[in-house]
């Protein structure tokens, strides 16, 4: 069975400023990893996902994400973050055999920018 | 492209009454999937579909019934309303080999 662990509920941030949203999976068998953005009282966007191959993983947005198995983590980072990034992040993983399977879900990190 | 479209937005039921959540999506996606959004708790799934008349328990089924008589379609039914059904509902919709598309959710107050 997998599962997902975001490590912050709450990231509050100076708009500008960088900002780094960890994500922690475990999983038995190979997966693949999502990052979604959730803006208010609307539904999941796909931000990016690792499938294989290179382990920086670019986005929307100026998002990026990179996959570390030795340590299975997923973080997501953003050099420098706007109001408009004010959202719920989450992280999910699939197992691996195909991309459309059913997900698990990380509880969420709530990204609060600031001016 | 409408995508996966979810009705209604909102509902307040009372305890014991039923309804029926609608979901379809355009996309013509074989795989389709119900959610529940609890704060704090992140997105946890209810039933999923891999392709019209075939339909399979998620993570938390209680409570909570679906059909898939078609490939657009993938209603979700409450059966005997209960408080701790209040939540936010959302669909999605994907190919095998694909991400899936989310709907913008029902969100579902029962009193």
């Amino acid at each position: 069975a997998q599962s997902v662990t975001q490590l912050d509920s709450q990231v509050p941030v100076f708009e500008e400023a960088p900002v780094e949203l960890r994500c922690n999976y475990s999983s038995s068998v190979s997966v693949y990893l999502f990052w979604y953005v959730q803006y208010p009282n609307q539904g999941l966007q796909l931000l990016l996902k690792y499938l294989s191959g290179s382990t920086l993983v670019k986005g929307i947005n100026g998002f990026e994400a990179e996959f570390n198995k030795s340590q299975t983590s997923f973080h997501l980072r953003k050099p420098s973050v706007h109001i408009s990034d004010t959202a719920e992040y989450f992280c999910a993983v699939t197992a691996g055999d195909n991309q459309g399977g059913k997900l698990i879900f990380g509880q969420g990190t709530e990204l609060s920018v600031k001016p | 492209n409408a995508g996966v479209t979810q009705t209604p937005k909102f509902r307040i039921l009372k305890i014991g009454q039923s309804m029926t959540l609608q979901c379809t999506q355009d996309m013509n996606h074989n795989y389709m999937y119900w959610y529940r959004q609890d704060p704090g708790m992140g997105l946890k799934l209810i039933y999923y579909s891999v392709g019209a008349g075939i339909t399979d328990k998620g993570e938390v089924p209680n409570g909570y019934n679906v059909s898939r008589s078609t490939t657009e379609d993938f209603p979700l039914r409450l059966e005997l309303a209960a408080p701790s059904q209040t939540s936010v509902y959302f669909c999605a919709s994907s190919y095998v080999d694909q991400p899936q598309h989310f709907g913008d959710g029902t969100r579902l107050s029962i009193l």
